[in-house]
């Protein structure tokens, strides 16, 4: 069964750095590119980063371009996202979502893990 | 960037009704679209992708049409499980973007 589970969340002040872990388990995750994905309390889905299988390719949206960092180990079977100089409009649940293949949309998602930026 | 509009934001209807949820593309994508289901407090769920093709699983009254710019989700007879929020999404190009969402209420 595939399973990816989130953690990592938490309260942070406004400046401030936080690493979000995506542990993989039930699939093969050398084979798969990976995404993070976030949703503001009571918003719509937010796109942030995505990367390839080998990490070869990496991309993100503008709002987080500069400020979070996509990494994986693929030894680990896990994925990151290291956000720093946080914000309070980053304040939402984080999710990571596998990409189903070339061409294919975004096929199993984790439950989320919630990042409040606050002072 | 490619933006996705979704219509309408809210609809409301009554179990066994037929339903169809708009989604518009800023540029040519294709058919590169999926259909996402999410309840609150869970993780989206893909229902479509390629734009028309049913994901394992999902059942047969949920249907998805169109290519390039424009795009329909339907559900042809409700079921309470069905009261959720929909989103599209464009993955044509290396950046995916979402729709807005359309909250599918009990009407």
């Amino acid at each position: 069964e595939v399973q990816l589970v989130e953690s990592g969340g938490g309260l942070v002040k406004p400046g401030g750095s936080l690493r979000l872990s995506c542990a993989a388990s039930g699939f093969t995750f050398t084979a798969y590119s990976m995404n993070w994905v976030r949703q503001a309390p009571g918003k719509g889905l937010e796109w942030l980063s995505s990367i390839t299988s080998s990490s070869s390719y990496i991309y993100y949206a503008d709002s987080v371009k500069g400020r979070f960092t996509i990494s994986r180990d693929n030894a680990k079977n896990s994925l990151y996202l290291q956000m720093n100089s946080l914000r309070a409009e980053d304040t939402a649940v984080y999710y990571c979502a596998r990409l189903a293949g070339y061409s294919l949309p975004l096929d199993y998602w984790g439950q989320g893990t919630l990042v409040t930026v606050s002072s | 960037d490619i933006q996705m509009t979704q219509s309408p934001s809210t609809l409301s209807a009554s179990v066994g009704d037929r339903v169809t949820i708009t989604c518009r593309a800023s540029q040519s994508i294709s058919s590169w679209l999926a259909w996402y289901q999410q309840k609150p407090g869970k993780a989206p769920k893909l229902l479509i992708y390629k734009a028309s093709t049913l994901e394992s699983g999902v059942p047969s009254r949920f249907s998805g049409s169109g290519s390039g710019t424009e795009f329909t989700l339907a559900i042809s007879s409700l079921q309470p499980d069905d009261f959720a929020t929909y989103y599209c999404q464009q993955y044509n190009s290396s950046s995916c973007s979402f729709g807005q969402g359309t909250n599918l209420e009990i009407k």
